[in-house]
């Protein structure tokens, strides 16, 4: 049974750093592509960053380009993402999704997800 | 790139069917990419993850029911739940892939089972 655990939310002042990881497991983590989704408070889902299952394929939305960064460690079968210079509306669930084969753009697997509030 | 547009809510009985629509532009839903498109549908229960429920535009997971079909045309798809049940009450939220490499979601639809 594929299993993804989120883990590394909190509170965080508008400008501080963040790294939440999601932690998978039941399948072969190196043959697919990752991605974290977020949902903001009373507002829809947001697919925030993907990653190939090699580590080498990086696509993101441009609010987050130079703040954000996904990396995995195919080694531990760990997915992160490293937020910078966070800004109140960064607020959110922040989701890891597995893609559904290789590295298409179709999420069946979702983690619980984990709280990440920038606030002062 | 703004989200993709789909109707607040719909509601149905028990029994009937529903379709929600999902509005894009030619450079996500209206795209096909290396041949194919890349449209899924997702439901959404409360306290829940997202499941997935189509992909590729028709394309239905192993474990899916056959009571929930997509479709496409131009710049539109579209999720048709048949024969609805009381446990279809969640909301919706279709996603594309987009000629920029990135996925863009839509805002949602809460479906209501009257």
């Amino acid at each position: 049974e594929v299993q993804l655990l989120e883990s590394g939310g909190g509170l965080v002042q508008p400008g501080g750093s963040l790294r939440v990881s999601c932690a998978a497991s039941g399948f072969s983590f190196s043959e697919y592509g990752m991605n974290w989704v977020r949902q903001a408070p009373g507002k829809g889902l947001e697919w925030v960053l993907g990653i190939g299952g090699s580590g080498g394929s990086i696509t993101q939305l441009d609010s987050v380009k130079g703040r954000f960064t996904i990396s995995r460690d195919n080694s531990k079968n760990m997915l992160y993402l490293q937020m910078n210079s966070l800004r109140v509306e960064d607020t959110a669930v922040y989701y890891c999704a597995k893609d559904l084969s290789g590295d298409s753009p179709h999420f069946d697997s979702w983690g619980q997800g984990t709280l990440v509030t920038v606030s002062s | 790139q703004s989200a993709l547009t789909q109707p607040a809510s719909v509601s149905g009985s028990p029994g009937q069917s529903i379709t929600i629509s999902c509005t894009g532009t030619s450079g996500d839903i209206g795209s096909d990419i290396g041949g194919r498109n890349y449209v899924s549908w997702y439901q959404r229960h409360p306290g829940k993850a997202p499941k997935l429920m189509i992909y590729e535009v028709t394309h239905r997971p192993s474990g899916v029911s056959n009571r929930f079909s997509g479709s496409k045309s131009g710049n539109t798809a579209s999720l048709t739940i048949s024969g609805l049940q009381a446990e279809d009450e969640a909301d919706y939220y279709c996603s594309s892939f987009t000629n920029s490499a990135t996925v863009i979601f839509g805002g949602g639809t809460k479906l209501t089972v009257l």
